[in-house]
């Protein structure tokens, strides 16, 4: 019930296309969405997050898309640029109970590459 | 800047040998995180402090310890590393109080060899 599923495993776009990252959760406990972008030797860097309370946040070129009852969330990237190829997270995490302040469960990550 | 700051960036030790990792912030966050990421994986958590109060997941190796002697340092100490630790660690911070709460923060990892 912990887990959140991501996909797709990898994804290939070309240059100014849009890129699709899909992610889904089972513990309606979680309040909180961020995802993760990581460069290859590089910590992940926060990239946009979102609340449950609303269904859609855009940053720039980046849109979470958030649907409650079917507990799912995507990653949505506007024209996408060769600098954007990085491996993605999703990440869910839940109000702090005992513990569990603010802990993540990751999904698996998607690796990004935008062709030229 | 306020960061989380690692060192080193490259860590080669020897098998059996122990390691010491570090991190410090001056992000002035009183939660600090260790993960360990192996290669195409994500960052799979290990311990976290909130203040000084220390928390192990449940399947964290004893092999794994950490201390933290101010708001600003935590450090990773690996006493027997084995082969298969081998990963990419990584030190995050949050804050628990204030919005955004829990966004975390990542340092740049410490890349560990073991030879």
């Amino acid at each position: 019930q912990q887990q959140v599923k991501q996909s797709p495993q990898s994804l290939i776009v070309q240059k100014g296309g849009i890129s699709i990252i899909n992610c889904a959760y089972e513990n309606t406990a979680f309040d909180y969405f961020p995802w993760y972008q990581q460069f290859p030797g590089k910590g992940p860097a926060l990239l946009i997050a979102i609340r449950p309370d609303v269904s859609e946040k855009k940053e720039g070129r980046f849109t979470i898309s958030f649907n409650k009852s079917a507990k799912q969330f995507s990653l949505h990237i506007m024209d996408s640029q060769p600098g954007d190829s990085a491996t993605y997270f999703c990440a869910a995490s839940m109000e702090a109970g005992g513990t569990s302040y603010g802990k993540l469960t990751f999904g698996q990550g998607t690796i990004l590459t935008v062709h030229p | 800047d306020a960061m989380v700051i690692q060192n080193p960036r490259y860590q080669v030790t020897q098998f059996g040998k122990p390691v010491t990792l570090s991190c410090s912030q001056t992000l002035n966050h009183n939660v600090m995180y260790w993960y360990q990421q192996k290669s195409s994986q994500a960052p799979k958590l290990l311990f976290h402090y909130y203040d000084k109060d220390f928390n192990n997941e449940a399947d964290t190796p004893d092999n794994f310890q950490s201390r933290r002697p101010n708001t600003s340092f935590c450090f990773l100490d690996i006493r027997s590393p084995g082969l298969g630790d081998a990963a990419m660690y990584l030190c995050a911070t949050s804050r628990d109080r204030g919005l955004p709460v829990y966004e975390q923060y990542f340092g740049p990892g410490t890349r560990l060899t073991v030879t």
